[in-house]
């Protein structure tokens, strides 16, 4: 059975940090992995997609990073700011129809 | 465009009751996808639609929760007898199309609470 785990839990970082957030996942046969966010009471936005033939994605300030073979992605984000302040949550897809299987989230607040 | 939109935002009701949760995907969106989040389990799936039909129902936690889409666009998820278990977040998606290489683009959720 597929399980993912994000560490750490929980960040608090000043205004301007360069931070990483971990998933790592028990089954290397993944379609994708996704990184998400969500802001209190409310839905998940989509900020990366990883083919699982891919290695990397990036987008602005953000950089994830895969490697099946050890079951683990990164999700790099620099400079942080206070906007970035929100749960992210890592999934992976694992059948042909884009089924996710979410982490528990990390909950990051950055500080002025 | 708009965005997926879900109805209603919030939904407080007693233990025993039934209750029908309503999703509208992105236009011109063929897959469809329901997810739960509470606090015990976090986000965990439980059924997509391809179009009208649903080839995968086993994420659906018991027999008192059903599905239905039609045509092709909005979606229903209903739970009759409700239990205070089923306290949680439901979250909607839907994509362009079904494949792995799709983003699912989420609702805001209804959030539903068994007294």
């Amino acid at each position: 059975k597929q399980e993912v785990t994000q560490i750490p839990a929980a960040l608090s970082v000043p205004e301007g940090e360069n931070l990483v957030l971990n998933c790592s996942f028990t089954d290397s046969a993944i379609y994708n992995l996704q990184w998400f966010r969500q802001d209190p009471g409310k839905g998940l936005t989509s900020l990366l997609l990883i083919q699982s033939s891919q290695r990397e994605q990036t987008s602005g300030r953000l950089n994830a990073s895969l490697d099946k073979s050890s079951g683990r992605s990164t999700l790099y984000i620099a400079a942080s700011q206070p906007g970035d302040s929100a749960t992210y949550l890592c999934a992976v897809s694992t059948g042909g129809y884009n089924k996710l299987i979410f982490g528990a989230g990390t909950r990051l607040a950055v500080h002025p | 465009g708009a965005g997926v939109s879900q109805s209603p935002s919030n939904k407080v009701t007693e233990k025993g009751k039934d209750v029908e949760l309503r999703c509208d995907p992105i236009s011109g969106h063929t897959a469809l996808y329901w997810y739960r989040q509470s606090l015990g389990q976090g986000l965990e799936f439980l059924i997509y639609f391809q179009g009208n039909s649903a080839p995968d129902k086993s994420g659906l936690p018991s027999d008192r929760f059903s599905a239905e889409r039609t045509g092709g666009s909005v979606s229903t998820l209903t739970i009759q007898r409700t239990q205070q278990e089923d306290s949680a977040v439901y979250l909607c998606a839907s994509s362009l199309e079904l494949g792995n290489q799709e983003t699912q683009y989420f609702g805001p959720g209804t959030r539903l609470l068994v007294l």
